[in-house]
Formats: structure tokens, sequence, C-alpha cells
């Protein structure tokens, strides 16, 4: 089955700790991007990934980081969270960052206390 | 800059009724996709239909159909015979190319309650 697998679908952390959410596609899709949803402010997207190796800033970067090792994987980094990080985030895959739709994860709720 | 805005933080309809969501964006690119997301209280993000800029015709898809106004970079949903399933958050997006490819935004979606 085609999808994007994200984990976990829950995390609370505290203050500092770093944490990773990992993200994952079977479909050999070349564009991934991560996501933040919040309320009032729909979804923002924190950085997106052409292709292995290459990844670039979206609109609300700060506090994150990405890696794109493997094509498949594409993970996000949180090296030292803080409470306004507190979100429910979203992995997405694409054939293309143009015209493709997007395939979405199941969304992973963070809460930084 | 490209922005989008939805308008209506929350809508309500009834049953087998039409209803109209509308977003507005801004861009200087000229050509570009338009997309509508539904995310039901599942919360998974799921494509409901996609509008190419170039295209002039209308996209639909069964009971799912857009109003496309370029000039007025308008771009509303309209959702025929209204369904209990159709409750959900719906999220317009926009995807150009030239100098923002890759970058895709959303608006601040809107709330959709259909009622029996």
């Amino acid at each position: 089955e085609a999808q994007v697998t994200q984990n976990p679908r829950y995390l609370i952390t505290v203050t500092g700790k770093k944490l990773t959410v990992t993200c994952s596609q079977n479909m050999n899709h070349e564009y991934m991007s991560w996501y933040r949803q919040d309320p009032g402010l729909g979804l923002r997207q924190i950085y997106y990934s052409m292709n292995v190796e290459v990844t670039d800033k979206g609109d609300v970067p700060e506090g994150y980081k990405v890696s794109r090792k493997e094509k498949r994987n594409f993970p996000l980094i949180l090296e030292s969270p803080s409470p306004n990080q507190t979100s429910l985030y979203f992995c997405a895959s694409s054939g293309t960052p143009y015209n493709s739709p997007l395939h979405f994860g199941n969304g992973t709720r963070l809460t930084v206390t | 800059a490209q922005t989008v805005t939805q308008s209506q933080p929350e809508m309500s309809v009834q049953e087998a009724e039409t209803v109209t969501l509308s977003c507005t964006y801004d861009t200087s690119e000229n050509n570009y996709y338009l997309f509508w997301y539904k995310q039901p209280p599942s919360r998974q993000m799921i494509l409901v239909i996609r509008q190419e800029a170039y295209k002039q015709q209308n996209a639909t898809e069964n009971r799912f159909s857009v109003n496309f106004q370029k000039a007025a970079k308008s771009f509303s949903l309209k959702i025929s015979d209204s369904q209990l399933g159709d409750t959900a958050m719906y999220f317009c997006a926009f995807n150009a190319g030239g100098t923002s490819y890759g970058k895709l935004t959303f608006g601040q979606g809107t709330i959709l309650t259909v009622h029996p």
C-alpha cells in the first residue's frame, strides 16, 4: 500500500529535550516536506526537500532541522524544543512539488511543556 | 510572497444542500496550481480537487467543483448534495513554479459542519 508513515502519533516532552519525528514514504517520491498546523493559521511549511541531500527552508524553519540522506526518509529534528513548538505536524510527499497532490502522513501531535 | 486567504472560519449546511467555501490568493506568478484538501476529524489530509491556472475550465470531481476566477485570484469550492461525511476542515492551497518552486502555501482553513 502506498503510504507516508509518520511516527510517533503523539509525543509529550519537556523544554530542551531533543526529539526526532520520523517520516518515511514507499512511493519513490522525490519531493518531501514538513508542515505544522495551528488553529487559525492553517498549515505552514517548515522545510522541504527536492531530492536526496537537497533541502530548503519553508516559511517557519526556525527551531527545526531536517535531513534527507535517503530518498524514502525525511526526519524532522527539534534540537531544543520550546512550548511555542507545540503543534500538529504533518509530513508529506509527492512525485513533483508543482502539480502533483501531496500524500500526507497521519500527523504527530507534539506537546512541549 | 504568495498568500492564501480563507475568510470563512466556519460554515454550516443542511444535508443535501449546496455550500460554497471561498478562497483568495495573491501571487505574481502566471502559472500555478490550486488545491482543496479535506481534513476530517481523523485529521488525515485528503485531496479533494485541483485546478491548473492555465486551464480556463473549472475542475469537477463528482459532487465537488470549483469556481476559478484567475483575474480576481479567487478559487472557491462548491459542494453539492452535501453529505454528513463532508463534515471536515477544508484547506485551500497554492503551489507556484518559478522562484517559489517547492513552496506550498495553505489557507487558514474553513470548518464545515453538515447537519442532518
